[in-house]
């Protein structure tokens, strides 16, 4: 089946610099990809919406300078969390729509848990 | 708007016993509707789905879930729980199959030995 993968799963950075988060999809192409924040024991907050060769699209609420997203390819997105600071601490979940299928299922990465000193 | 309202944010049902997760959605078209599964510390993984047809769909792990489109409800159920699913579930909607899933709030499971 379809597998979308993130990298990495933990990070731990320190106040003030950024961190990078990759999100594959290994055996199909995405031409849209989703990043999606959890708090602990809440639901998933969809924070932009990402397609490939264009900018991202973010709901609001979702500072755009803060984290930047670029598709720049079919199979990668990145989201980069710029001038982390604590309250940035999070769950970070992408996924990946599978563009030939027309089942509107996500497949979802692993997931990346970002903590911010 | 579409929505998704998830009764009960934890449930816990003893080994063996019948396990019984509520959604109800809302939605001006005509709805694909999701259950995903969510362990600690890992993404989602899909159990099954609904997008249109037989309305009782089976899903990985003995799991299964009705649309009831009168009721505006898509309950997973499993005849016998086991330890193993314990974890976090989610309901969710679409607008067809190129809309934005919208998410419950999550429901855990515990199972009691």
């Amino acid at each position: 089946g379809a597998v979308v993968s993130q990298h990495p799963s933990r990070v731990i950075c320190k106040s003030g610099t950024s961190v990078k988060i990759e999100c594959r999809s290994l055996d199909f192409q995405a031409t849209t990809m989703f990043w999606y924040r959890q708090f602990p024991k809440q639901s998933l907050m969809l924070m932009a919406t990402s397609n490939e060769g264009s900018k991202a699209t973010y709901e609001q609420g979702v500072e755009k300078d803060k984290f930047l997203i670029n598709h720049a390819s079919l199979t990668l997105s990145t989201l980069t969390v710029t001038s982390a600071h604590p309250e940035d601490s999070s769950f970070y979940i992408c996924s990946a729509r599978f563009s030939r299928r027309n089942t509107g299922e996500l497949f979802f990465g692993e997931g990346s848990r970002l903590t911010v000193l | 708007a579409q929505s998704v309202t998830q009764l009960g944010s934890h449930v816990s049902v003893s080994e063996g016993a019948l396990v019984l997760l509520r959604c109800n959605y809302s939605s001006s078209v005509p709805p694909y509707l999701f259950w995903y599964v969510q362990y600690p510390n890992q993404g989602l993984q899909l159990l099954l789905k609904y997008t249109t047809g037989a309305t009782l769909v089976k899903g990985i792990n003995g799991f299964e879930a009705e649309f009831k489109k009168s009721e505006t409800s898509f309950h997973l159920t499993k005849p016998s729980a086991h330890m193993s699913d314990a974890a976090e579930y989610f309901c969710a909607v679409s607008e067809g199959s190129q809309g934005n899933l919208i998410f419950g709030k999550g429901t855990k499971l515990s199972v009691k030995p």
